[in-house]
């Protein structure tokens, strides 16, 4: 079946613009994860949501940064008024849990440069 | 603060040995630990998981072997291949946390 699709696979925007990057979970996931790979500080969470319940926001970086989930499908991560240190690879993970396995399957990324 | 690390950063073998990858942990209070392998400019792919219960996973040439008291974790590739060149990262999560936390990575490159 499909995997965790994301788009667009990359960005570059000026500083001081808002981005939205989008994420396809796997049909039936019910939980889906926002990572952040960086050079300079590996890979980090951001957000995690659980089919209704209220995301766990707890590793977003600063308020600029926001997500949602529509339908308890497809999400999407919007950073405002970008600045250089937010350029990134945004990763994409959804996962059955809670359920048999909590593996995360991975998307290919949105790689995220702000000039 | 729950933190992985993995030794060594780089590494580079001939084809056809078997080595070993290390990742440590500082809070073994986890519920699992997974590897991923990451090649260059995709996502991650799962390789193993083990749960906090279990000594180890085998998969084909891969084994993953956790011992939570020490806070390690080793994977271990038998007969490398130059396709097993990738970067391959850990990670754990830990009880009453959905997250993953990553290690820094270790980058895996098998000469023909």
């Amino acid at each position: 079946g499909a995997g965790v699709s994301q788009s667009p696979s990359n960005k570059v925007t000026e500083k001081g613009k808002d981005v939205e990057l989008r994420c396809d979970p796997i049909s039936g996931h019910t939980a889906l994860y926002w990572y952040r790979q960086s050079l300079g500080q590996g890979l980090e969470f951001l957000i995690y949501f659980q089919g209704n319940s209220a995301p766990d926001k707890s590793g977003l970086p600063s308020d600029r940064f926001s997500a949602e989930r529509t339908g308890g499908s497809v999400s999407t991560l919007t950073i405002q008024r970008t600045q250089q240190e937010d350029s990134a690879v945004y990763l994409c993970a959804s996962s059955l849990w809670p359920g048999p396995t909590d593996t995360q399957y991975f998307g290919p990324g949105t790689r995220l440069t702000v000039l | 603060k729950q933190e992985v690390t993995q030794i060594p950063a780089a590494l580079s073998v001939p084809e056809g040995e078997n080595l070993v990858l290390n990742c440590s942990f500082t809070d073994s209070a986890i519920y699992n630990l997974q590897w991923f392998r990451q090649d260059p400019g995709k996502g991650l792919t799962s390789l193993l998981l083990i749960q906090s219960s279990q000594r180890e996973q085998t998969s084909g040439r891969l084994n993953a072997s956790l011992d939570k008291s020490s806070g390690r974790s080793t994977l271990y590739i038998a007969a490398s291949q130059p396709g097993d060149s990738a970067t391959y990262l850990c990670a754990v999560r830990d009880f009453g946390n959905e997250k993953l936390t990553f290690g820094t990575g270790t980058r895996l490159t098998i000469i023909p």
